[in-house]
């Protein structure tokens, strides 16, 4: 069974401090890393897709990075409007379903 | 904005009703997917429709169906509705049958 683990459930940082965000997921049969950022009551929003390990993609504060067995998201000297949860997911199997971890809650105190 | 939309925003009703949810996907995606989100158990696959066809079942019960249209929006029906049918309900869309998903804002359905 697809399984992706993503830790720590929450994070709680200063603005400005760096972090990374954890993922792991079912190796076998993967097609794809893909993060994603929702606010509260709303829908996810893309971030990255991943592909090949060693691949890394950045988008402002954010970088993602994907090994063999996980991705890392950095958030490097992060704003409050930087709160949100991160998801991350895993794509692959026979359905081209997306299977999601449980998130990161992080919080960015000012 | 990722040109996924979603109607109703909000749902209230009552157990043993049936509902509609109603998804457009961004203009050229051929994909739909059907996804629940409780607090529980997150984000979970219910359904995936590739123009007009439907390619994949996840966890989705026998009282709920969906279907995608020539025109390739899609609706999410709910029947018999209980409890612990509340959540969120959310559509995405995507060019392939793989890829990255694009969300809707999303419908919330609450049963009373």
């Amino acid at each position: 069974e697809d399984q992706v683990t993503q830790s720590p459930e929450a994070l709680r940082l200063q603005e400005g401090e760096s972090s990374s965000l954890n993922c792991s997921y079912t190796v076998s049969g993967l097609r794809g890393l893909f993060w994603y950022r929702q606010d509260p009551g709303k829908g996810p929003e893309f971030l990255f897709t991943l592909y090949s390990a060693g691949e890394e993609k950045e988008k402002e504060r954010l970088k993602a990075t994907l090994t063999k067995k996980e991705s890392f998201l950095h958030i490097t000297a992060p704003k409050p409007e930087d709160s949100a949860t991160y998801l991350c997911a895993r794509g692959g199997g026979s359905n081209y379903k997306l299977t999601f971890g449980k998130g990161t809650l992080l919080t960015v105190n000012p | 904005d990722s040109g996924v939309t979603q109607t109703p925003k909000h749902l209230i009703t009552a157990t043993g009703q049936r509902v509609t949810l109603r998804c457009s996907p961004r203009s050229g995606d051929l994909s739909v997917y059907w996804y629940q989100q409780s607090l529980d158990q997150g984000l979970q696959f219910l359904i995936h429709y590739y123009n007009g066809e439907e390619r994949a079942k996840g966890n989705i019960l026998e009282r709920f169906s969906a279907q995608q249209f020539p025109d390739l929006h899609s609706e999410l029906n709910l029947s018999s509705l209980e409890l612990g049918d509340s959540a969120l309900y959310f559509c995405a869309s995507s060019v392939r049958m793989e890829g990255e998903q694009f969300f809707g804002p999303g419908t919330r359905l609450t049963v009373l």
